[in-house]
């Protein structure tokens, strides 16, 4: 079993639809969670970044943490052509190791 | 302020050559850890650098190897290249105070024939 699973889609959906992404871990040490970006051939960019358990929003992204159930999740209101990107979770304890999940791939239908 | 850069953008080596892959950090960033993404896949820990010094490595074999230098840019350097080493190498950097928020680089394009 892997520390990060993540559903590598893809996921399509028209312009202006609610996004939901998520990902599952194994591992209750980890207390750092990050979102990140990654268009084709580009390295990640930092889109959310959360200690611990609760809701952080930065425009229209929200992003979740759940670490009773071991469970994130990203959420991206109003979706943008532009939005088209793979997506990848990432998680760490506080130490030197960021597990990152899979991706996964979305599009956003003009 | 500038973000964190990489060189070469893409590379070609044969099995069995070696390759060196720099990265700047971002200005203010003290710590940098290198990554390996495969084709389709999530970004794999291979270590970090902490002020001139390896401080954790991820599961990757003694032959991938790094510096980091006083300025706090880096170096990923690879012997006896296997074609499994094909991939974006990416590194990324941060301040060891702020540790959820890594910036990288747009990454280096391996290619091993």
């Amino acid at each position: 079993q892997k520390e990060v699973e993540q559903d590598p889609g893809p996921l399509s959906v028209p312009e202006g639809a609610i996004v939901s992404l998520n990902c599952t871990y194994s591992n209750s040490a980890f207390q750092y969670f990050m979102w990140y970006r990654q268009y084709s051939r580009k390295g990640p960019e930092l889109l959310m970044y959360t200690y611990s358990s609760g809701n952080k929003e930065d425009g229209r992204f929200t992003a979740q943490v759940d670490k009773s159930s071991k469970y994130i999740s990203l959420f991206i209101r109003d979706s943008q052509p532009s939005d088209s990107a793979t997506y990848l979770c990432a998680m760490h304890t506080g130490g030197f190791k960021t597990i990152f999940g899979a991706g996964t791939r979305l599009f956003v239908k003009a | 302020e500038t973000g964190v850069t990489q060189s070469p953008t893409h590379l070609i080596k044969t099995r069995g050559q070696q390759v060196t892959l720099r990265c700047s950090s971002q200005s203010g960033h003290n710590t940098v850890s290198w990554y390996q993404q495969a084709l389709g896949q999530g970004p794999q820990f291979i270590f970090q650098y902490y002020r001139e010094e390896e401080n954790g490595r991820g599961n990757f074999p003694p032959r991938f190897s790094g510096l980091q230098f006083p300025n706090y840019s880096s170096e990923l350097n690879v012997n006896a290249l296997e074609l499994d080493d094909s991939a974006l190498y990416l590194c990324a950097s941060f301040d060891a105070g702020s540790l959820g928020e890594q910036f990288f680089g747009p990454g280096t394009r391996l290619t091993v024939l």
